[in-house]
């Protein structure tokens, strides 16, 4: 078990490209999450897989946000026409099916994303 | 709906000194508890959780919190800092699946 893994860890790229991360989360694990965070705050919910099903979207995903999961494995999160807004450091989690509400997340490292 | 205030965007003690964060929470359900750690440039690490069993939880490096309901906090206290203490640490509650994180507190460890 190596944990979430996040690629790449860091990403620059001018105003107006798409951009795509990906997640691998742990193998055994069927719920995925997405997180935002910016610079002196806690992370933000964004988006939430059970297998590769999305359940639920943050407000804060506009439409130039899209996340797939096509397996149930890893997932991409894509930003399209990045605006200056967009940076921050996204994060994403992913925890075991369980009784009961909710169980760990675990998180990776996270991509830093840098829009110039 | 659910929330987090963490009282306190940075806290400072000396090494050897009690370390006390402070977490309030809203939440219209029952809620589960979490505190995270946070170093530079790093993803979340737990330090521990609440899920409505004992009201006093463990969690590793010696840090623990407690769940007092009639105050609707879960402060995390370790009795001694360590200088590898430092980091942020943010409070996290959540009704369901997705968390609700608070903003977080710098814990900086002074020699």
């Amino acid at each position: 078990d190596t944990g979430v893994s996040q690629d790449p860890r860091h990403k620059i790229t001018k105003r107006g490209q798409n951009v795509t991360f990906r997640c691998d989360p742990i193998s055994e694990h069927n719920r995925l999450y997405w997180y935002r965070q910016t610079l002196g705050q806690g992370p933000e919910f964004l988006t939430y897989f059970q297998n590769e099903a999305q359940l639920e979207k943050s407000r804060l995903l506009s439409d130039r946000f899209s996340a797939e999961r096509p397996k149930g494995s890893f997932s991409t999160l894509e930003i399209q026409r990045t605006e200056q807004g967009d940076s921050a450091m996204y994060l994403c989690a992913s925890s075991p099916q369980a009784e009961g509400r909710n169980t760990e997340a675990f998180f990776g490292q996270g991509t830093r994303l840098t829009v110039v | 709906a659910q929330s987090v205030t963490q009282l306190g965007s940075h806290v400072s003690v000396s090494e050897g000194a009690l370390v006390l964060l402070r977490c309030n929470y809203s939440s219209s359900v029952p809620p589960y508890l979490f505190w995270y750690v946070q170093y530079p440039n790093q993803g979340l690490q737990l330090l521990l959780k609440y899920t409505s069993a004992a009201t006093l939880v463990k969690g590793i490096n010696d840090f623990e919190a407690e769940f007092k309901k009639s105050e609707t906090s879960f402060h995390l206290t370790k009795p001694s800092a360590h200088m590898s203490d430092a980091a942020e640490y943010f409070c996290a509650v959540t009704p369901r699946r997705a968390l609700t994180f608070g903003s977080g507190t710098r814990l900086q460890v002074q020699p």
